[in-house]
């Protein structure tokens, strides 16, 4: 039983660049958050997505969006890249409104 | 707004050694509380949990319980090994059943452990 996977493990963008990440839920999960972790502090929460859509947001700009795919697959997009935006970027799932919330390894992103 | 506040690190003790990371929060209601603990290279893993007041979790020897009355939720371990050296991470969401639950995290306290 896979866990939750995240694409790619580490990348490497310039300032004003857009990035694309992608998580694949854990197996019979169908809620999917994103959180940004950035180096030597506590994960802080993006966003949310269940039956493909946003159902809860954080403190982030509107450069930062989501989708969520019928097979719950989810995807994390950032405009104009900030050097503030160097984070790892995790992805979790759980079951909507239950259970434990499982993590990815994560997506590291460095804006150079 | 919700917030956890953790002890700040770095953490190193010896092996054997007792262990007791401090986290308090700020919530309104009752929310659930968490630990949880990234290894070297690893993403998050749930440590522990507690979902009511006076409530124990327990795991691998760690145990944590929720106190309503101080709004805390210390992380202790009688003796540590030298494979418990990685970051521990508290936080909470909001009660079971309650839509969204995003979790609110602590800055998060490394800890390591020499033989």
């Amino acid at each position: 039983d896979a866990g939750v996977t995240q694409s790619p493990t580490h990348l490497i963008k310039t300032r004003g660049q857009q990035v694309t990440l992608r998580c694949s839920p854990k197996s019979g999960h169908d809620t999917v958050s994103w959180y940004q972790q950035a180096l030597g502090q506590g994960p802080q929460f993006i966003f949310q997505y269940y039956e493909e859509e946003e159902r809860q947001r954080g403190n982030f700009p509107d450069r930062f969006s989501g989708h969520q795919f019928p097979n719950y697959s989810s995807e994390l997009n950032v405009n104009a890249l900030l050097l503030g935006d160097s984070a790892l970027y995790l992805c979790a799932s759980r079951t909507w409104g239950e259970g434990e919330l499982f993590f990815g390894e994560g997506s590291r992103l460095t804006v150079l | 707004g919700n917030s956890v506040t953790q002890m700040e690190g770095p953490v190193t003790l010896s092996e054997e050694a007792f262990l007791t990371i401090n986290c308090t929060y700020t919530a309104t209601g009752y929310p659930s509380l968490f630990w949880y603990v990234q290894y070297p290279g690893e993403g998050l893993q749930l440590l522990l949990k507690a979902t009511k007041a006076d409530d124990k979790g327990s795991n691998k020897g760690f145990e944590a319980t929720y106190r309503k009355e101080t709004t805390s939720f210390h992380l202790e371990k009688g003796s540590v090994q030298v494979s418990d050296s990685a970051v521990y991470f508290c936080a909470l969401s909001d009660p079971p059943g309650q839509g969204a639950q995003k979790l609110v995290f602590g800055q998060g306290t490394r800890l390591t452990i020499n033989p």
